[in-house]
């Protein structure tokens, strides 16, 4: 289970948008719909913002939205606020009941 | 509201067991996924295993000789053994449910272990 690549940083302005790209395999991301993306705050748990693609629990807000295209998933902040500064990790199922995190993507507003 | 409150040993000499226990209060353990997860410091997330409110258990290929899940459903806990630990199971360790397909939903607060002699 080797972890996904994600991009270590990304950045933006307020207002401007951000993409950050998860590239696995056709074991893990090109294999299932079940991507995810967390954002987490230093000393604080991670929040769940897009679950089997590109679906967003209540209360994440519409300016978080995922895509998946082959082995690569990516998720879009739109509209960057100061708030959206954190490190975001994507993952993915990766069949027989196993997951796999990327390798985290810290995310500045300039 | 869930939430997800967790607790264990948090300093443990190389060799020793890593014992971690996750507390569910607001909600059933049926029909839901449980996880742990963790993080080294400085370094990224990392899937440690899960057991389903049946009992069934599934692990990381690179702790599977090392990890145990269990789960106690009448007192809603759900538990991580992982035995003869080293410095590189020095981590943050994360409990979470996965009550969204293929998401994680809901995380407890965290619990730092830290193995040193």
């Amino acid at each position: 289970q080797s972890a996904l690549t994600q991009p270590p940083s990304a950045s933006g302005s307020p207002g401007q948008s951000v993409a950050i790209s998860c590239t696995g395999t056709s074991s893990d991301v090109g294999g299932y719909n079940y991507v995810s993306w967390y954002q987490h705050h230093p000393g604080k748990a991670p929040k769940l913002m897009i679950y089997e693609v590109s679906k967003r629990p209540s209360g994440v807000p519409d300016r978080f939205s995922g895509s998946k295209s082959g082995n690569t998933a990516s998720l879009t902040v739109s509209g960057l606020q100061a708030e959206d500064e954190a490190d975001y990790y994507c993952s993915s199922y990766a069949g027989s009941n196993t997951y796999v995190f990327g390798t985290g993507t810290k995310v500045t507003v300039l | 509201q869930v939430q997800l409150q967790q607790w264990g040993t948090g300093l443990l000499n190389p060799s020793e067991t890593l014992s971690l226990t996750c507390a569910v209060y607001g909600g059933s353990f049926s029909p839901y996924y449980w996880f742990w997860i963790r993080q080294p410091p400085g370094k990224g997330l990392e899937w440690i295993g899960e057991i389903h409110h049946s009992g069934s258990t599934s692990y990381n290929s690179s702790l599977k000789s090392r990890v145990t899940m269990s789960l106690d459903t009448s007192k809603n806990h759900f538990s991580l053994r992982l035995t003869s630990v080293t410095a590189a199971d020095t981590a943050l360790y994360y409990c979470a449910r996965g009550g969204l397909p293929g998401g994680f939903d809901y995380w407890g607060q965290g619990t730092l272990v830290t193995v040193s002699s």
